[in-house]
């Protein structure tokens, strides 16, 4: 099946750049996630990439694609206490269903 | 509308009981989608609806567990004879049809715990 694998735990002081990395396997993913889940609550669609872009950026976000080698990354710049969470990165597929990695949890440093 | 909904938030069940959960879409959404995340792992793909059919199953999805979408509305998942193995975060999702991420959104999910 498909694999997404994430780097488990990420630790920065406010107000630095925070980037949580992917690796995924299946290449055939029209586009690639990244989800934000907070304790005790659901998953939020932070951003996408279609999968034929290098790079998309959205507020404080950016993402960047390498479709050669299969890794994805998110950077968010002046990271604050607010983005505390998990991280998750998914593909799609077949486009019916989201195979998430196993999640980063970044925590920030006051 | 204010989003998917998920009840129970909770439930705690002893061993071989059976639970059922629901899950309210969001009204306009007719894709519905069942996920359950364990611990310390990235949410996990049981199986979707578009309207009242079921189009896709999970391998993880076994024969104790049943899903429904009887009016292509709200569905329900039921566990039978629970095992402490079934212990998850069970989250809902619905969507419009197209490209994922256009309207995915999640419901904050039913805790099941199995003593």
């Amino acid at each position: 099946g498909e694999d997404v694998e994430q780097s488990l735990f990420l630790s920065v002081r406010e107000g630095d750049s925070s980037v949580i990395n992917c690796t995924y396997t299946d290449s055939s993913s029209t586009y690639l996630y990244w989800y934000k889940q907070e304790p005790g609550a659901g998953l939020q669609l932070l951003t996408y990439i279609f999968s034929n872009m290098d790079m998309k950026q959205d507020q404080r976000l950016t993402v960047l694609l390498n479709k050669k080698d299969k890794h994805l990354s998110l950077r968010i710049a002046d990271t604050q206490t607010g983005d505390s969470a998990i991280y998750f990165c998914a593909e799609s597929p077949t486009g019916n269903q989201f195979y998430f990695g196993t999640g980063t949890s970044l925590t920030v440093i006051p | 509308d204010t989003g998917v909904s998920q009840n129970p938030r909770h439930k705690i069940t002893k061993r071989g009981q059976n639970v059922t959960f629901r899950c309210d879409p969001i009204s306009e959404h007719n894709r519905l989608y069942w996920y359950r995340q364990t611990l310390g792992q990235g949410p996990e793909f049981l199986t979707y609806f578009q309207n009242e059919a079921q189009l896709e199953k999970s391998r993880l999805l076994s024969d104790r567990f049943s899903a429904e979408r009887p009016k292509g509305s709200f569905s329900t998942l039921e566990i039978q004879r629970t095992e402490q193995g079934d212990s998850a975060m069970y989250l809902c999702a619905s969507s419009l049809p197209g490209p994922l991420g256009y309207g995915y959104t999640f419901g904050s999910g039913t805790r099941l715990t199995v003593v």
